[in-house]
């Protein structure tokens, strides 16, 4: 069954530091998405993404994230200058032709901002 | 206000019983999904039901929606251990995000 791939499972990162989480989604996927878990609390959403170019954000989505796809097959989430807050778990999602099907996320990647 | 919420928050029962948590959610939706989540892991998507569905099985899995209460329920019948894990409703209105209530910790003892 296909199924939504994230890498790295766990990125450990330097307060100040840039980086780059990626995403493969389900092939023929249209919509993407970025969610990520705070510890211990709520899956917040981030961002979604279709047609190259984002759809919707969320407040918590400043100027510090972007998201790109670079290529046919991956969807990355960038963040400029880490902080410590925003060590969290991330989930990239993706969804077939309209973004009311169902959303199949990832497994996360766990980042730890130091 | 939020959207999702769930209750109870935890929930602990004999393998073999049944497991029934609710969701409430403030605003008009397109569909409701639930999700699993083992400790630690990812989500992994159990089922959907759309606003004008009242039910729907899958498996083990029956949901319900009333969406005159904004309620939905899930409902794990036959419990086995392995269900053990934190479930999550998800509200979707207009636009494309997902609005996730804080989930239910289900324990199954074997």
């Amino acid at each position: 069954e296909p199924e939504v791939t994230q890498t790295p499972s766990h990125q450990v990162t330097q307060m100040g530091q840039e980086v780059i989480l990626r995403c493969v989604p389900i092939s023929n996927h249209l919509y993407f998405y970025w969610y990520r878990q705070i510890l211990g609390q709520k899956v917040e959403f981030l961002v979604s993404f279709y047609n190259n170019e984002i759809s919707e954000k969320s407040e918590i989505f400043d100027d510090q994230f972007s998201v790109e796809r670079p290529d046919g097959s991956n969807f990355t989430l960038k963040i400029r200058s880490t902080k410590l807050e925003d060590s969290a778990m991330y989930f990239c999602a993706s969804s077939e032709v309209v973004s009311s099907n169902e959303q199949f996320f990832g497994p996360g990647t766990r980042l730890t901002v130091l | 206000s939020q959207q999702g919420e769930e209750d109870p928050q935890a929930l602990s029962i004999q393998e073999g019983e049944n497991a029934t948590m609710n969701c409430s959610y403030k605003t008009s939706i397109n569909n409701l999904q639930w999700y699993r989540q083992n400790s630690g892991r990812g989500l992994v998507h159990l089922i959907l039901i759309r606003s004008n569905e009242r039910e729907k099985h899958s498996g083990r899995l029956r949901v319900t929606l009333d969406t005159s209460k904004k309620s939905s329920s899930l409902l794990i019948t036959a419990s086995r251990a392995a269900d053990t894990a934190s479930y999550f409703c998800a509200a979707k209105a207009a636009g494309n995000k997902l609005t996730f209530g804080g989930g239910t910790r289900v324990l199954v003892k074997p």
